[in-house]
Order: C-alpha cells, then sequence, then structure tokens
C-alpha cells in the first residue's frame, strides 16, 4: 500500500459548485497535513497547513483531517474556473513529507 | 517581495553534458530541497539539505549532485549519469522540519 493515496482526476465540476478533493495515507505518525495548489508550468502554492484532527478554514478554502481514519479533504465552496489547477495532498512526520500525485481539477464556465 | 527564484525557466542541453540549475531564496530559511516532478509521478526527492555545509540524499540522487555553500543557495547539478534527465525540477524551501515547503516556479529541463 502506497503511503499517500490521492485520485488523480481529472475532476470537472460546473462553476459554483463545492469541490471535494481527498486523500488517504497509511502512516499513522504523520503529523502535519498540507495541501497545494499547482497551476500548469508554476511551481506549487500552500493553500492549508494544519496539525490536528477537525477543520481549518480560510476564505472558500476549508481543510478536513481525521486521523482516526486517515483521511484528509479539501472543500472549494463557490468554486471559480481560476481554481482550475492540480491540487497536490502533502503530509509529514518530522523531515520526511509525502507528496499525494496531485488531483487534476477542471472547473467549468 | 520575499520568495523562491529558479533560473533558468526553461533549459535545453544535448545528451552527455552536465547542467546546472539555480535555486535561491531569500526567506532566510535553513532548509531546501529539490525534487523532480514527472507526468503522473507525483513530487520525488532529489535532494534535501537543512544547513549551510551540510546535505542528504533523497530517494532518487543518482545523477544528481548539489552543494549547499551559502544559507539563500542550494544549486542542483544534472549529470551526464542521469539516466532520464528531462523533467520539470523544483526547489523548495522551509524553516525546519514539520514546516511546510514554499517552491519556486521550476526549470523545465529538456535534454535531447
Amino acid at each position: 500500500q502506497k503511503e499517500v493515496e490521492q485520485d488523480p482526476g481529472p475532476l470537472s465540476v460546473p462553476e459554483g459548485a463545492i469541490v471535494s478533493l481527498n486523500c488517504t495515507y497509511s502512516n499513522s505518525a504523520f503529523q502535519y497535513f498540507m495541501w497545494y495548489r499547482q497551476y500548469s508550468r508554476k511551481g506549487p502554492e500552500l493553500l492549508m497547513y494544519t496539525y490536528s484532527s477537525g477543520n481549518k478554514e480560510d476564505g472558500r478554502f476549508t481543510a478536513q483531517v481525521d486521523k482516526s481514519s486517515k483521511y484528509i479533504s479539501l472543500f472549494i465552496r463557490d468554486s471559480q474556473p481560476s481554481d482550475s489547477a492540480t491540487y497536490l495532498c502533502a503530509m509529514s512526520e518530522d523531515d520526511k513529507i509525502i507528496f499525494g500525485k496531485g488531483t487534476r481539477l477542471h472547473i467549468l464556465p | 517581495d520575499g520568495g523562491i527564484t529558479q533560473s533558468p525557466k526553461y533549459l535545453f542541453r544535448k545528451e552527455g553534458q552536465n547542467v546546472t540549475l539555480s535555486c535561491e531564496q531569500n526567506l532566510n530559511h535553513d532548509a531546501m530541497y529539490w525534487y523532480r516532478q514527472d507526468p503522473g509521478q507525483g513530487l520525488r526527492l532529489i535532494y534535501y539539505s537543512h544547513i549551510v555545509n551540510d546535505f542528504q540524499k533523497g530517494d532518487i540522487a543518482e545523477g544528481y549532485s548539489v552543494s549547499r555553500e551559502k544559507k539563500e543557495s542550494f544549486p542542483l547539478t544534472v549529470t551526464s549519469a542521469q539516466k532520464n534527465p528531462t523533467a520539470f525540477y523544483l526547489c523548495a524551501s522551509s524553516q525546519g522540519p514539520d514546516s511546510p515547503l514554499h517552491f519556486g516556479n521550476g526549470t523545465r529541463l529538456t535534454v535531447t
């Protein structure tokens, strides 16, 4: 079993919809969880950084961590065409950071 | 404006030549990283450095070399020993363990 699993997509949703992106992981030692957004031919940009189980909100973005199920989610409300990108989850334990392979998201105008 | 600068954005080389990719940061971060990104493969760690004059191999270090002579700079050399050098290379930095990574905008290397 891979340490971090992420559906590659593509995921296509209409503008204004709520988007749900997910990752599962196998290593219960992971303590920190991140979501990155990557536009084509650009570097990943940090969106959310969380430590504990529960929800963290920042504008239209909500990160959710369920350590008991080893499952993290990123919700995007009121999705916009500019949200079209690849979303990478990442998790860390000490100095070891593992990335998911990314989910390609298309927001349809 | 603080950030990470990678140059050049696009790089073309002939097979058998070594090439050095530049990475400079002004975030005052101690740790720096090099990743390689290929379609469908995700991010793979090449080398990382937590402090000046010290660095460690990542998961795919073969055919690559680095140096860390200054806190701000972490250049990556892709040697002729790297069998599949054509890829998108990303440099990142962080304040330290358990801190999130901040990425540059990458260098796309094409070797023919």
